[in-house]
């Protein structure tokens, strides 16, 4: 199967900073990269939907400014969790699809954030 | 948009026996539905889908029958091994890819 690296799969931050999560897909490009977040024993809760070039679609209750995505290319999205307090701890997860029309997600291995 | 629904929350099951997870979806044009297998502090793992033109399909131990006109697909694991604890989501797919899931099924196989 294809293959999506996520990066960092462990952050731990103050209160107040910024931290940066990493998405790529290694062999494949896409066009399209999903975010999600997974409290402990909870759903997937999609975020936002990354598209390579134009800007991020946020699913509702989802804060644009707090979450920031640029999806620059067409194998690398990032999430920015900003001013990031400790209800932002959080299982991150990223996922992508080989192509259009082709249904199958690929999910990067996680990034555990705990903000302290 | 969609929701899924997923039932049961938490299945405990003896080992070789067989065990049912449940969910139904909203949003009619959905068309692929992926079963994810997610351990404790990892990824989610593909373990069978079905796609919308399709009514069931078998991967040795494992299956899924859709029922579009109900908008209910269930996973099934027969002859269920210790191995096969874990949670387990149902997800459902629109046109648009985005991949909704279902609150996660836990569960436990008893040796």
């Amino acid at each position: 199967g294809a293959v999506v690296s996520q990066h960092p799969s462990r952050v731990i931050c103050k209160s107040g900073t910024s931290v940066k999560i990493e998405c790529r897909s290694l062999d494949f490009q896409a066009t399209t990269m999903f975010w999600y977040r997974q409290f402990p024993k909870q759903s997937l809760m999609l975020m936002a939907t990354s598209n390579e070039g134009s800007k991020a679609t946020y699913e509702q209750g989802v804060e644009k400014d707090k979450f920031l995505i640029n999806h620059a290319s067409l194998t690398l999205s990032t999430l920015t969790v900003t001013s990031a307090h400790p209800e932002d701890s959080s299982f991150y997860i990223c996922s992508a699809r080989v192509r259009q029309g082709y249904a199958e997600a690929f999910f990067g291995q996680g990034t555990r954030l705990t903000v302290v | 948009g969609e929701n899924v629904e997923q039932h049961p929350s938490t299945l405990s099951v003896q080992e070789g026996d067989s065990a049912v997870i449940k969910c139904t979806y909203s949003d009619s044009a959905s068309n692929y539905f992926p079963w994810y297998k997610q351990e404790l502090g990892k990824r989610p793992q593909l373990i069978i889908d079905i796609r919308s033109n399709v009514g069931e399909k078998k991967d040795q131990r494992i299956a899924v029958t859709l029922n579009k006109t109900a908008k209910h697909f269930s996973l099934h694991i027969t002859e269920t091994q210790p191995e096969d604890s874990a949670v387990y989501f149902c997800a459902a797919t629109t046109g648009g890819f985005k991949t909704i899931f279902g609150a996660g099924t836990r569960l436990f196989v008893k040796a």
